[in-house]
């Protein structure tokens, strides 16, 4: 069984498009998150959702909107996506200060 | 100054070397201390938490120096698999804030 999943595992689109990524862990973690590791391989944590809440928003440009229907998903949207958006999204779960387990990632490319 | 600074590296040892990594943090009212492994083109995975009392896995052994605001890694006899990129990880805000060093890099040759 896959503990964090995300969907899909590679996305090419071009500029000004919108776009969603998935993300659901059946790891029983109150606690969700969103990276982004880019082309020089920094990873940016971007967002933090605590029972479906919002905790942390990394002062990421309002075209990403996270939303967490239930504890177990947390879905990004991407609206009028840009070159900039180009990289690695991973997902991951945990339990507040505990480990973090991260999905697969999803590779966007946007041309 | 960065939150979460490492030497990128990369290093390269030979199997069987002793290798350190170091990392310092900048808020000193950091919560937790981790770190984690990413293989090329794969996700991150715990390694290991880092206690103040220092802790061991096998051939890894974790440091934290609160005072110097410091995280040391060190891997003995290094073998081929341990290749990869090791991050520094440091929590804040109660935890809901992860804070990811940008990496070193190390390669184990035979």
């Amino acid at each position: 069984d896959t503990a964090v999943s995300q969907t899909p595992k590679y996305l090419v689109t071009q500029m000004g498009n919108d776009k969603s990524i998935k993300c659901e862990q059946n790891l029983g973690h109150d606690t969700m998150y969103w990276y982004k590791q880019d082309s020089k391989k920094f990873l940016k944590i971007m967002f933090s959702y605590n029972n479906k809440e919002l905790i942390i928003n990394e002062t990421v440009p309002n075209r990403f909107s996270p939303k967490s229907p239930d504890k177990a998903h947390l879905n990004l949207h991407i609206n009028s996506l840009e070159l900039g958006d180009s990289a690695v999204y991973f997902c991951a779960s945990s339990q507040v200060i505990n480990e973090q387990y991260f999905g697969p990632g999803t590779r966007l490319t946007v041309t | 100054r960065k939150e979460v600074e490492q030497d990128p590296g990369p290093f390269n040892v030979p199997e069987g070397a002793t290798v350190a990594f170091n990392c310092t943090y900048s808020n000193s009212a950091s919560q937790s201390f981790f770190w984690y492994r990413q293989d090329c083109r794969k996700e991150p995975k715990l390694l290991m938490s880092v206690y103040s009392s220092g802790n061991e896995d096998g051939r890894f052994t974790a440091q934290l120096n609160r005072a110097s605001q410091y995280i040391s890694l060190l891997i003995r006899d290094s073998k081929l698999s341990d290749s990869a990129t090791y991050l520094c990880v440091v929590t804040n805000t109660g935890g809901f804030k992860t804070i990811f060093g940008a990496g070193t890099r190390l390669f184990v040759k035979a």
